[in-house]
């Protein structure tokens, strides 16, 4: 079984300020763990995924994210956000032998000039 | 590379009436998904296909939600009769066949989504 869980529904942050999205997972296999992007009225992109290699993942646009063990935890950051960066954004986590993924609910980036 | 493609990218029906969608993956992978993904919600996976085989169709309700993919190349996802909290985006998926090897092979690529409306 496995599980996702975004702690935060909404975060609001002024652009050039950091940017942190939380995330925490539950699986019984090693699991492989994405973190997606999605603009209004256009499909799903991925940022970035962690599938058993470095901890610190780096993605596209700046963001990155860390994959803690300990805390089941893969927390999605970037330094210094854009307006750009205004979108929902899914974790998610995938059972390496299945292929099966579970979504979060999400997390709404709004940017504020 | 050409993404995936999907079609209708929007479709308004009244309950009772029947819908399909019909979706094509990069060309090469072999698993495909269909996700429905409700207002305010993440994805929820529907069925899961490796080739022309189903791999994981538990979230699909069988009663009124059928799919196939014939030949393993694209595939529809058909809703007969729909109901009111079908309202939603219906979301095809692909990715390189699961299995080891070092690759990202849990790397869904995903196409644009159709937007049901069930009246």
């Amino acid at each position: 079984a496995q599980s996702v869980t975004q702690l935060d529904s909404h975060v609001s942050v002024s652009e050039g300020t950091p940017v942190l999205l939380r995330c925490n997972y539950s699986s019984s296999y090693s699991p492989s763990l994405f973190w997606y992007v999605q603009h209004p009225n256009k499909g799903l992109q991925l940022l970035l995924k962690y599938t058993s290699a470095a901890t610190l993942v780096k993605g596209i646009n700046g963001f990155e994210a860390e994959f803690k063990k300990s805390e089941t935890s893969f927390h999605l950051t970037k330094p210094s956000a854009h307006m750009s960066d205004a979108a929902e954004y899914f974790c998610v986590v995938s059972n390496i032998n299945a292929g099966k993924s579970t979504f979060g609910d999400g997390t709404t980036l709004t940017v504020k000039p | 590379e050409a993404g995936v493609a999907q079609s209708p990218r929007y479709k308004i029906i009244e309950k009772r009436q029947s819908v399909a969608f019909w979706c094509n993956p990069i060309s090469g992978h072999a698993t495909l998904y269909w996700y429905q993904q409700i207002l305010g919600q993440g994805p929820k996976l529907l069925i899961q296909f490796q080739n022309n085989g189903v791999v994981d169709d538990s979230q699909l309700p069988k009663d009124r939600f059928s799919a196939e993919r014939l030949k393993g190349v694209d595939s529809t996802l058909k809703i007969q009769p729909a109901k009111l909290e079908d309202s939603a985006v219906y979301l095809c998926a692909s990715s390189f066949l699961t299995g080891g090897g070092g690759r990202s092979y849990n790397e869904q690529f995903f196409g644009p989504g159709t937007r049901l409306t069930v009246l």
